[in-house]
């Protein structure tokens, strides 16, 4: 399972985009990357996943470039309740079990 | 459905003790999970069923700790003889697994336990 290095904090303020990068050097050909959201006290919540390129949903984007090696989690027009940790998980479906969440990066927005 | 849901939500027991958590999933996941997480740090993978068959264990999962899903719908976790090292938040997860889908997990809202 690829390790996954990200910044452990950010700030921004609202109504700005947000950009959260993560390096996963290691990551292996049948490998997915995963990006959860989590608030104090709950669950992590799934925000976006993707295999190459460019994906996108309601609310966020997902850049991975050619080479795999890192990827950048996009959030646009932040929000107060954005804030949250964010984690970045590089696994393939086989590895599901084994899922390796990190610290995570703590984003904070300031109004 | 309404999603994960585990119970109990909050649980305070003295050291030594046994406890019992229960995770339900989302009902079409053949997939559960079991995570630790402890402040300030994101989740730790304890182990996870596919159907009623544990597939794996973590090595942070000590003998004290064992994990069931006897008809492959809810999960139970005990922790014998509690310590107070066990103090932490449980996360179940479920995920319907195949080989063409994302295996996306959902999680519940956590047991959180306390140990005195």
């Amino acid at each position: 399972l690829a390790k996954t290095t990200q910044p452990i904090s950010m700030d921004s303020y609202e109504g700005q985009e947000v950009n959260i990068t993560c390096s996963h050097n290691n990551i292996a050909t049948n490998d997915y990357i995963t990006w959860y959201q989590q608030f104090p006290s709950q669950g992590p919540r799934f925000i976006i996943q993707g295999y190459k390129t460019k994906v996108t949903n309601e609310v966020a984007s997902l850049f991975i470039p050619a080479d795999r090696k890192s990827s950048t989690l996009s959030l646009p027009r932040v929000s107060l309740s954005d804030t949250a940790v964010y984690y970045c998980l590089a696994g393939g479906n086989t590895n599901a079990g084994k899922s390796t969440f990190g610290d995570g990066t703590t984003l904070t927005v300031k109004p | 459905d309404t999603g994960v849901s585990q119970d109990p939500r909050h649980k305070i027991t003295k050291r030594g003790q046994n406890v019992t958590f229960r995770c339900d999933p989302i009902s079409e996941h053949n997939r559960l999970y079991w995570y630790r997480q402890t402040l300030g740090q994101g989740p730790e993978f304890l182990t996870y069923f596919q159907n009623e068959a544990q597939l794996e264990k973590s090595r942070l999962l000590s003998d004290r700790f064992s994990a069931e899903r006897p008809k492959g719908s809810f999960s139970t976790l005990e922790i014998q003889r509690t310590e107070q090292g066990d103090s932490a938040m449980y996360l179940c997860a479920s995920s319907f697994y195949s080989k063409s889908s994302s295996n996306e997990q959902y999680f519940g809202p956590g047991t959180r336990l306390t140990v005195t």
